[in-house]
């Protein structure tokens, strides 16, 4: 089946230590993005990729990495410089190259800083 | 500063009735705007759109209005269904690769 599969679904994390999120979309979508969601806020858009070995931050891209080496791979790094790191976090995906908007998105994964 | 604001967390309606979900945007640029509809521990999906071109878009049981002057569009869904218990959230587009998204209404359909 199409789609994007993210993992873990639920991580928890030490104070200090780095984590990585994967995404894989077997979608053949160009753009690929970041998304993470807090409680009573809306999505916001942490970075986001329109090619491989190109992408972009988003509004809130500090204390995150990203990499774009394959079309269908977008991992996202939370390092030790994010402040506030717990967060339900969602990765999409949309086709070509111009944006109509229209994301497909991941189950989530839930990550929790102990 | 958000520019997408669902002004109400929550909406409960009767089976059978009408939902009616509220959006306001503040970027005059925005000429895309979007619903998704979100299950606990889901992503959202998409539920649809309307261009700014337009002012009403119809897919079976939902339909979004637009009203540009007033910077605001909202999702109507007759008749509600049981189902249609999810978080709704409203996104906007100046047609470029992002998408200011909305807080989110969630709905409960009571039986």
């Amino acid at each position: 089946d199409g789609g994007i599969t993210q993992s873990p679904k639920y991580l928890f994390r030490k104070e200090g230590q780095n984590v990585t999120l994967s995404c894989e979309q077997n979608l053949n979508h160009d753009a690929m993005y970041w998304y993470r969601q807090d409680p009573g806020q809306g999505l916001r858009l942490i970075y986001y990729s329109q090619i491989v070995n190109d992408f972009q931050k988003g509004d809130i891209a500090e204390g995150y990495s990203v990499s774009r080496e394959k079309k269908e791979s977008f991992p996202l790094t939370v390092t030790s410089a994010q402040k506030n790191p717990t967060a339900f976090y969602l990765c999409a995906s949309s086709i070509g190259s111009h944006g109509t908007g229209e994301l497909f998105f991941g189950e989530g994964s839930r990550l929790t800083v102990l | 500063d958000q520019q997408v604001k669902q002004n109400s967390p929550s909406l409960s309606v009767q089976e059978g009735r009408i939902s009616i979900l509220n959006c306001d945007y503040t970027n005059s640029m925005f000429d895309y705007f979007l619903w998704y509809k979100k299950y606990p521990a889901e992503g959202p999906t998409f539920l649809i759109s309307i261009s700014s071109i337009k002012d009403k878009n119809e897919d079976g049981r939902f339909t979004v209005f637009l009203n540009k002057s007033a910077k605001h569009l909202s999702l109507h869904i007759v008749p509600s269904q049981p189902g249609d218990s999810a978080v709704y959230f409203c996104a906007a587009s100046a047609h470029d690769y992002k998408l200011s998204f909305g807080a989110g209404t969630t709905v409960t359909v009571r039986a």
